[in-house]
């Protein structure tokens, strides 16, 4: 069965502080997907990042990185100087490859982060 | 308007009351999903349908019955709820491809806050 695991509740830092948001998954396919979410107070959920597992290499968006180690089921993401539009709810999720039926995404159960001035 | 929209992003209803949500995507996507966010859960799968068909009923109650008329729009209506029903309704979409081989990301729309007195 499919799981995520996000340990880390809530995390609270200083503006301009690095940050890392920890994801633990379990699977027993060899075939699968991974995604950030974040979802800011207002409430929609705003994809961040698709990793499929043949595809290890990090990835880096401006100030995002995610760290995908397959060695170790986790796909950690930081945020580098950090600022406080970044607070909000972010969501680890995982999908199996679909056989033949439809894909079904299993999220963590978040972790938020809070940036101070 | 583009992307997921969902009406009304509000609804106060009693439990005897019947109401309906609205999502419409404007992403021409096949896939659309309906999701529930309650405090202290992760975000709970509820119905999937692909090119217009109900693929997924994670064992919902029929007091929430889903209807997609067209892969644009997607409707849970409610009736007879319980307080403990009171949570985010997220609806998604996504593309599906043929050979259900790829997962795509799924794009949220900004949910509906539901209260049930």
């Amino acid at each position: 069965a499919q799981k995520v695991t996000q340990a880390q509740t809530e995390i609270s830092v200083v503006e301009k502080e690095d940050v890392t948001l920890d994801c633990v998954y379990e699977t027993r396919d060899t075939t699968y997907y991974l995604f950030w979410y974040k979802q800011p107070p207002s409430g929609e959920l705003v994809f961040l990042i698709r990793r499929n597992s043949f595809d290890e290499q990090n990835e880096i968006s401006g100030r995002y990185s995610w760290n995908f180690q397959k060695s170790t089921s986790s796909f950690n993401f930081t945020i580098t100087a950090s600022q406080v539009v970044d607070s909000a709810v972010y969501f680890c999720a995982l999908s199996e490859s679909p056989k033949g039926g439809s894909e079904k995404l299993v999220f963590g159960k978040g972790t938020k982060l809070t940036v101070n001035p | 308007e583009t992307g997921v929209t969902q009406t009304p992003r509000h609804l106060v209803m009693g439990m005897t009351n019947k109401k309906s949500l609205k999502c419409e995507q404007h992403l021409g996507h096949n896939a659309m999903y309906w999701y529930k966010q309650s405090a202290k859960k992760p975000l709970e799968l509820m119905f999937v349908y692909n090119f217009k068909e109900q693929t997924e009923n994670n064992s919902v109650p029929s007091r929430f019955s889903p209807e997609c008329p067209n892969s644009s729009h997607l409707f849970l209506h409610l009736h007879t709820l319980q307080p403990e029903d009171s949570a985010l309704y997220l609806c998604a979409s996504s593309q599906v491809p043929p050979s259900g081989q790829v997962v795509y990301e799924q794009y949220f729309g900004p949910g509906t806050r539901l209260t049930v007195t």
